[in-house]
């Protein structure tokens, strides 16, 4: 599976959009990439996927540059709650998940 | 969705003991995983659990150490024995159900 690179930490005013950018550089044309996030003391929720396609859901948006090197996960009104740790993957379908490091989001009032 | 129970939420057990961990899906999952996330850490893969299958274990994980059961489809143990302070982490269960993975709320394994 490729990995990923994510910015260690990140702040977001609540209200705001945040937008989560993740490379992943050698990811290969079947690998999907996967969005999860890890709020304190809870397992990993799952947020979006997809493989070229932007992708919306209730939660939040995925953007994937044309190339598919890197992508960006897209809360579209940050509340306190989604402070977390947010985790891009890439894997090929129905394969196990492997995390890397995640970005830690603050939400801020 | 599948919901992922998992017993216990935390325990404290001493040095040279065992600890085993359940984990009960509510639908039935061929693919099942253990993860353990040490303090202020990533998640780390144990094994892939299959039912009707031994488990697979990622490098630096041995059966000795992780035994592993998987007797039916919705439900699989972890066992971490001998136990040591460095095993002190939180140990999840994780099951792929319909394409996706799901994960429970973990267990918080602390050693003295």
């Amino acid at each position: 599976d490729a990995k990923t690179t994510q910015p260690t930490s990140m702040d977001c005013a609540e209200g705001r959009a945040a937008n989560l950018p993740c490379n992943h550089s050698t990811i290969s044309g079947n690998e999907y990439v996967y969005w999860y996030r890890q709020i304190h003391s809870q397992g990993p929720q799952y947020i979006i996927h997809g493989l070229k396609n932007n992708e919306t859901n209730e939660m939040a948006s995925l953007i994937i540059t044309e190339d598919r090197k890197s992508s960006t996960l897209i809360l579209p009104h940050a509340t306190l709650r989604d402070t977390a740790v947010y985790y891009c993957i890439v894997k090929y379908n129905n394969n196990d998940m492997r995390f890397g490091a995640g970005t830690r989001l603050t939400v801020k009032p | 969705s599948a919901v992922i129970s998992q017993k216990p939420s935390r325990d404290i057990c001493q040095r040279g003991t065992s600890l085993t961990i359940q984990c009960q899906v509510d639908s039935q999952v061929t693919m099942m995983f253990w993860y353990r996330q040490q303090p202020g850490q990533s998640l780390t893969l144990i094994a892939t659990a299959n039912q009707g299958s031994e488990a697979t274990y990622e490098s630096g994980f041995v059966i000795d150490k992780f035994p592993i059961s998987r007797p039916n489809l919705t439900f699989s143990t972890l066992t971490v024995s001998n136990l040591s302070p460095e095993d002190s982490s939180i140990y999840l269960c994780s099951a792929q159900y319909r394409g996706e993975q799901y994960f429970g709320p973990g267990t918080r394994l602390t050693v003295t």
